[in-house]
């Protein structure tokens, strides 16, 4: 178990409305990422963190914006959701450096109407 | 654009045989490689990975990585019907650690 919670488990909110997602991680573990998971896509990245206030784009990144205040937590923003982020989104952690296999959390599924 | 292909599958397996699962991938650089099993509806589950041409074994599971041939593969051997799920592959090309994912191969033991 690499400790990682996501919250919320489940959400469904409308077209405009902000929404903020919570990975929380409990090993001290530097590097966070935020993935999305779409039929046909797999999983494609959208921000990476490799430390507190350190943080970069992914593959994915347009519509939205992370933060990391604290080294457990890793926090993504849609800042005004739209139908197309509709998808479930899982956190990962890397227990290593950035090349090591990365653990991941038990998923957001977010529904935008 | 960087590149994972992996067959959809289904993947048909009779249960104690033999499912070989391929995934290739375009960046030269890559540099570490994993597979993920993911039930339905659940998270991925790290089950191998390899750094380093040649054969890696663990357990029921091997994973083979051939660099010149920009290949990687997955042996699982004594299939069982708990092994029926899809499979990620995943490659990094970076020490940041960004990774990869193909589509996935949808494999299912029957018994």
């Amino acid at each position: 178990d690499a400790g990682i919670t996501q919250s919320p488990r489940h959400k469904v909110t409308e077209t405009g409305t902000p929404v903020t997602l919570r990975c929380h991680q409990t090993e001290n573990h530097r590097y966070m990422y935020w993935y999305r998971q779409d039929p046909g896509h797999g999983l494609r990245l959208i921000h990476y963190s490799y430390g507190v206030k350190d943080t970069d784009k992914g593959e994915v990144s347009d519509g939205y914006s992370v933060s990391r205040s604290k080294t457990e937590d890793f926090l993504l923003t849609l800042e005004s959701a739209t139908s197309s982020q509709t998808s479930v989104y899982f956190c990962a952690i890397s227990v290593g450096t950035g090349g090591q296999p990365q653990h991941f959390g038990d998923g957001t599924r977010l529904s935008i109407l | 654009q960087k590149e994972v292909e992996q067959n959809s599958g289904p993947l048909s397996v009779p249960e104690g045989a033999i499912a070989s699962l391929n995934c290739t991938y375009s960046d030269r650089g890559s540099q570490s490689f994993f597979w993920y099993r993911q039930y339905s509806g659940k998270s991925p589950e790290l089950i191998m990975f390899i750094y380093s041409n040649g054969d890696k074994e663990d357990g029921r599971f091997t994973a083979q990585l051939n660099k010149a041939s920009q290949y990687v593969s997955l042996l699982i051997r004594d299939s069982q019907p708990s092994d029926s799920a899809t499979y990620l592959c995943a490659v990094s090309s970076d020490s940041w650690g960004k990774l990869q994912f193909g589509a996935g191969t949808q494999v299912v033991v029957t018994p």
